[in-house]
């Protein structure tokens, strides 16, 4: 079965810093890698998503992550981060046939 | 508007009483599912449906019961509820595996 850590679960941050999330995943074959973001109160939303070609993925508001397949890895990053990016960031794979699987999460919180 | 829609938003349950959660979607996807979330394990896959009439387990399915009748809807039955069933329920629709997933606003239920 696959399965996806996520090793950092709280995260604190000064506005403007930079942030990357690890997020590492079991399966060996060919994945579908997703990271989710949650608002405080509210449901999940899609900020980007990788199936094939550019290891190199590029989301919404200025987030992104690469795809390294020899480490099994999908690191989201933003370069400056604002105090709007509090929140609950998810990873999340899938395989041909699977529904997705989740990591635990990792909660931001950006300092003003 | 076009979306996952479910209901209720909050409920309270007392031990050994059972209640349905509602799912609705109006795009015509075909995949379904639904997630509880729980702090510090992310969200863990329920059940699961493919197509109307079809079906299946997920990763936490004691306790729970589903139905996929027609395409628009995914309700999912706590049978007996037990305080192990205190979560975030969420709801997820997509097109297919490779697609975005589309998630509800969650339902929190908390059982005494």
């Amino acid at each position: 079965a696959q399965s996806v850590s996520q090793h950092n679960h709280h995260v604190i941050l000064s506005e403007a810093a930079s942030l990357e999330l690890g997020c590492n995943y079991s399966y060996g074959g060919t994945v579908n890698l997703f990271w989710y973001v949650q608002y405080p109160g509210q449901h999940l939303q899609l900020l980007l998503k990788y199936f094939s070609g550019d290891p190199l993925v590029k989301g919404i508001k200025g987030f992104e992550a690469e795809f390294i397949k020899s480490k099994f890895s999908f690191n989201l990053r933003k370069p400056s981060v604002q105090w709007s990016d509090t929140a609950e960031y998810f990873c999340a794979v899938n395989n041909a046939g699977n529904m997705l699987t989740f990591g635990g999460g990792t909660r931001l919180m950006v300092k003003p | 508007n076009a979306g996952v829609t479910q209901t209720p938003k909050f409920q309270v349950l007392k031990t050994g009483q059972s209640m349905t959660l509602q799912c609705a979607q109006d795009m015509n996807h075909e995949y379904m599912s639904w997630y509880r979330q729980d702090p510090g394990m992310g969200l863990r896959l329920i059940h699961y449906s493919v197509g109307a009439g079809i079906t299946d387990q997920g990763e936490v399915p004691n306790g729970y019961n589903v139905s996929r009748s027609t395409t628009e809807d995914f309700p999912l039955r706590l049978l007996s509820a037990a305080p192990s069933q205190t979560s975030v329920y969420f709801c997820a629709s997509s097109y297919s595996l490779r697609t975005l997933a589309f998630f509800g606003q969650g339902t929190r239920l908390t059982v005494v």
